[in-house]
């Protein structure tokens, strides 16, 4: 079985600012794969980032990055240089050997002036 | 018309009421998805669809029915629903379900039953 804990229910940050969004995961799969997606008020789901299990590199999207620490169980979310449209709930998610997406409960982030 | 859209966003139904929630996507993939989201819990898988059939059906109650006439039309047919069948009704495509093929999402149908 897999398991997505994000454990920050709500952020602030302020515009310019970076900030980390945190994810772990638990998973017996050895090859699985690590998403982040964006909800804003509208409702849809914007995919924002992807890290395999055996990718030696961070992902880097733009001005996301995913900070991935294996050992940990960790693949949290960097956002860097925020903007006000960066205001939304964001998903951490995973699938592994079975395709099926896992997700987490969600980190609501609000960036101000 | 390009990525994954969903008709209707809103939708307000009575118990005894039946609806179809509608889904295409643009976007050539062949595996289609309905989630279900409610308050406060994590997004719930309901059912898969690979090349036209249904892969998984995570023991979604009878009341919901889905329908995939082809890879790019997805329905999810709605009947004697209840109170807490209320919330946002996704509905997302991949290229798969090979793992790892990120989902791209529609905009979601808002129901609430009354």
């Amino acid at each position: 079985a897999q398991k997505i804990t994000q454990t920050q229910p709500g952020m602030f940050v302020q515009e310019k600012e970076a900030v980390t969004l945190d994810c772990t995961y638990d998973t017996s799969d050895q090859s699985y794969g690590l998403f982040w997606y964006k909800q804003p008020s509208s409702g849809e789901m914007i995919f924002l980032i992807y890290q395999g299990s055996y990718d030696e590199q961070n992902a880097t999207e733009g001005r996301y990055s995913l900070n991935f620490q294996k050992a940990r169980k960790s693949a949290n979310l960097v956002i860097s240089a925020s903007q006000l449209g960066d205001s939304a709930m964001y998903f951490c998610a995973m699938t592994g050997t079975a395709s099926k997406l896992t997700f987490g409960t969600g980190t609501r982030l609000q960036v101000t002036l | 018309e390009t990525g994954v859209t969903q008709t209707p966003r809103h939708l307000v139904m009575g118990m005894t009421n039946k609806k179809s929630l509608k889904c295409e996507q643009h976007l050539g993939h062949n595996a289609m998805y309905w989630y279900k989201q409610s308050a406060k819990k994590p997004l719930e898988l309901m059912f898969v669809y690979s090349l036209e059939e249904r892969v998984e059906n995570n023991s979604v109650p009878s009341r919901f029915s889905p329908e995939c006439p082809n890879s790019s039309h997805l329905f999810l047919h709605l009947h004697t629903l209840q109170p807490e069948d209320s919330a946002l009704y996704l509905c997302a495509s991949s290229q798969g379900p090979r793992p790892f093929n990120e989902q791209y999402f529609g905009p979601g149908t808002r129901l609430t039953v009354t």
